[in-house]
């Protein structure tokens, strides 16, 4: 069974600091990983997935199997950064996500 | 493009009653998925459905069911409510069928049962 656990329920962090939102995940096959975030009053949206390997809004996410984690990275927090990021592993079956319980990050000023 | 559309966007219903919600993928896109959010359990994924057919679905009981028509708009059943089942149903569509692509969510349905 596929798993995602997401250990911190909320961050608290102040503006330009860095931040670091934990991801460990269970899967026995190649998983593909994703970093979803929902804004206040806006749509569960994607962040950036370990395919791309790209830098989204500041935001990078190195897979690590060996640990089974895909942690979200940002070096210099903004209060805009402010959301709920999910992070979610698909078993590449279709469009079926296993989503962990979200962590808040509160950026403050 | 127009986003993801669901409705209704809330509704109250009672134990024992069923409730019908429906989504409108984005144009173009042949695959919508559903997903339940509580408090409790967070984001489960319920069921995928892509050109008509169901193609995964998740651990929920039969009392959830879904369907898809060949416009890719979509509808999810839900019969003998219980009070569990209160809950902001998610819709999904994405444009990829051949592995997991991006998922534009709706901004749900938020189901109350008493």
């Amino acid at each position: 069974a596929q798993r995602v656990t997401q250990p911190e329920k909320l961050l608290s962090v102040f503006k330009g600091a860095p931040v670091e939102l934990k991801c460990n995940y269970s899967y026995s096959g190649s998983p593909e990983l994703f970093w979803y975030v929902q804004y206040s009053r806006q749509r569960l949206q994607l962040l950036l997935r370990h395919i791309s390997r790209e830098s989204i809004k500041g935001f990078t996410a190195d897979l690590n199997k060996g640990e089974t984690s895909f942690h979200l990275k940002k070096p210099f927090a903004q209060e805009e950064d402010s959301a709920m990021y999910y992070c979610a592993l698909s078993n590449n079956a279709g469009n079926m996500l296993t989503f962990g319980g979200g962590t808040r990050l509160m950026v403050k000023p | 493009k127009a986003g993801v559309t669901q409705t209704p966007r809330y509704l109250i219903k009672t134990r024992g009653q069923q409730v019908t919600l429906s989504c409108s993928p984005i144009s173009g896109h042949r695959s919508v998925s559903w997903y339940q959010q509580t408090p409790g359990q967070g984001l489960q994924f319920l069921f995928e459905y892509f050109s008509e057919t169901q193609r995964n679905k998740g651990n929920f009981p039969g009392r959830f069911s879904g369907r898809q028509f060949s416009n890719s708009r979509s509808e999810m059943n839900v019969s003998t409510l219980e009070l569990g089942d209160s809950a902001l149903y998610l819709c999904a569509s994405s444009s990829r069928g051949d592995y997991t692509g991006e998922l534009f969510f709706g901004e749900g349905s938020r189901l109350t049962v008493l």
